[in-house]
């Protein structure tokens, strides 16, 4: 099945350290995209990529930082300067026929302490 | 700037009730108006598009919306509501591709 896989589920840092989210997807698509939700707030935007090794920052970029060195993969890395790296991160991915529909994964609940 | 606005973070509906959650958006240029739905701790998942075809667009589970130009408006609607359409529904605006504004989310609940 076609889809995309954010691992882990949940994720336990404590303060200061750097952590890394996955994100891949087997749907083809060229476009991928990292949201950060809060409660009670929508989604926004961290980072997004259009093509391999080409990525541009989204509303909320500071602290975080991404790769795209392959068209399935969109790592993210919550570093230690993101002062409040406690959410719910979702991953989303878009074709070139149909970009401005976005399909989403399960997502990756960081929790540091 | 494109926005969009969600009228009502909770809303309660009895089941077999009519489900009305509020979308208003503001921009520019034509947009691409969706809808989705997420259940707690997962994804989001499409419930339907407005992509400048029909105004009135049907989406799964019996939900439908309907573009409003004059009103700027994408509201969401279902006939009679069921438990399982318990969650949290968002809106969502793109008119350039790979930058999706959404609104904060409206929790529905059905009481039984």
């Amino acid at each position: 099945d076609g889809g995309i896989t954010q691992s882990p589920k949940y994720l336990f840092r404590k303060e200061g350290q750097n952590v890394t989210l996955s994100c891949e997807q087997n749907l083809n698509h060229d476009a991928m995209y990292w949201y950060r939700q809060d409660p009670g707030q929508g989604l926004r935007l961290i980072y997004y990529s259009q093509i391999v090794n080409d990525f541009q920052k989204g509303d909320i970029a500071e602290g975080y930082s991404v790769s795209r060195e392959k068209k399935e993969s969109f790592p993210l890395t919550v570093t230690s300067a993101q002062k409040n790296p406690t959410a719910f991160y979702l991953c989303a991915s878009s074709s070139g026929e149909n970009r401005y529909e976005q399909y989403f994964g399960p997502g990756t609940r960081l929790t540091v302490t | 700037a494109q926005s969009v606005t969600q009228l009502g973070s909770h809303v309660s509906v009895s089941e077999g009730a009519l489900v009305l959650l509020r979308c208003n958006y503001s921009s520019s240029v034509p947009p691409y108006l969706f809808w989705y739905v997420q259940y707690p701790n997962q994804g989001l998942q499409l419930l339907l598009k407005y992509t400048s075809a029909a105004t009135l667009v049907k989406g799964i589970n019996g939900f439908e919306a309907e573009f409003k130009k004059s009103e700027t408006s994408f509201h969401l609607t279902k006939p009679s509501a069921h438990m399982s359409d318990a969650a949290e529904y968002f809106c969502a605006l793109n008119t350039n591709a790979g930058k999706s504004t959404f609104g904060d989310g409206t929790t529905l609940t059905v009481k039984p």
